[in-house]
């Protein structure tokens, strides 16, 4: 069973608001991953975590935070966004790895995200 | 850093024919390469990948391709049905200069299937 869940699915919040977004896999999956995707553009990393350290930040700004709170969870903490964060948050996951190996990279849903 | 570039941007096709969508990657050291598909306000769908040790790779109506000396690899659909309509997605994963593997996504082919 292949399965990312993300949640909430729809989130609508002010700029001055303080939420999170959830990502859950319980496939023994070491490395997990926040992309950002806007309207009709391909998803784009924003981080990774490997063995629950953040290894990648894409130059992100710090209104987003990322949390890997066990091996199975991922947060993404929201505050103070700007309109133009506004897209589709994707969360995923894919097996340890020790040396370069191309495992599998799997996905979840999504949250949408509209900040007003 | 990778580079992956993705035709054609849209693509119809008539109902049973084939469908050919093409992407070029520019980092050598790229070992593997996914395709998704992603239908509309749904999550990508990995639904076929190859590794570059394969020359190509086949799962039903679906068929992958990879030339590593041209660096290019394509995904083929046969008999397309309505349903194959969607978004699709070229990937390669290669090394970032800090040594983690990284998703390089192509710009992404909607293709749409006539009836």
């Amino acid at each position: 069973d292949t399965e990312v869940t993300q949640t909430p699915k729809h989130l609508v919040m002010g700029m001055t608001n303080k939420k999170s977004l959830k990502c859950e896999q319980h496939m023994g999956h070491r490395a997990m991953y926040w992309y950002k995707q806007k309207a009709k553009k391909p998803p784009e990393l924003m981080f990774v975590y490997s063995y629950e350290k953040l290894s990648i930040n894409e130059s992100v700004p710090s209104r987003f935070s990322p949390e890997c709170p066990n091996s199975s969870l991922l947060n993404l903490h929201l505050h103070a966004l700007q309109p133009e964060d506004s897209a589709l948050y994707l969360c995923a996951s894919s097996r340890p790895r020790r040396v370069f190996s191309g495992n599998t990279i799997y996905f979840g849903e999504g949250s949408w995200l509209t900040v007003v | 850093g990778e580079n992956v570039e993705q035709h054609p941007s849209t693509l119809s096709v008539q109902e049973g024919d084939s469908a050919v969508i093409k992407c070029t990657y520019s980092d050598s050291a790229s070992n593997y390469f996914p395709w998704y598909k992603q239908e509309l306000g749904k999550g990508p769908q990995l639904i076929i990948d190859i590794r570059s040790n394969v020359g190509e790779k086949k799962d039903q109506r679906i068929a992958v391709t990879l030339n590593k000396t041209a660096k290019h690899f394509s995904l083929h659909i046969t008999e397309t049905q309505p349903e194959d309509s969607a978004v699709y997605f070229c990937a390669a994963k290669s090394l970032s200069n800090f040594g983690n593997e990284k998703l390089t996504f192509g710009t992404g082919t909607r293709l749409t299937i006539i009836p």
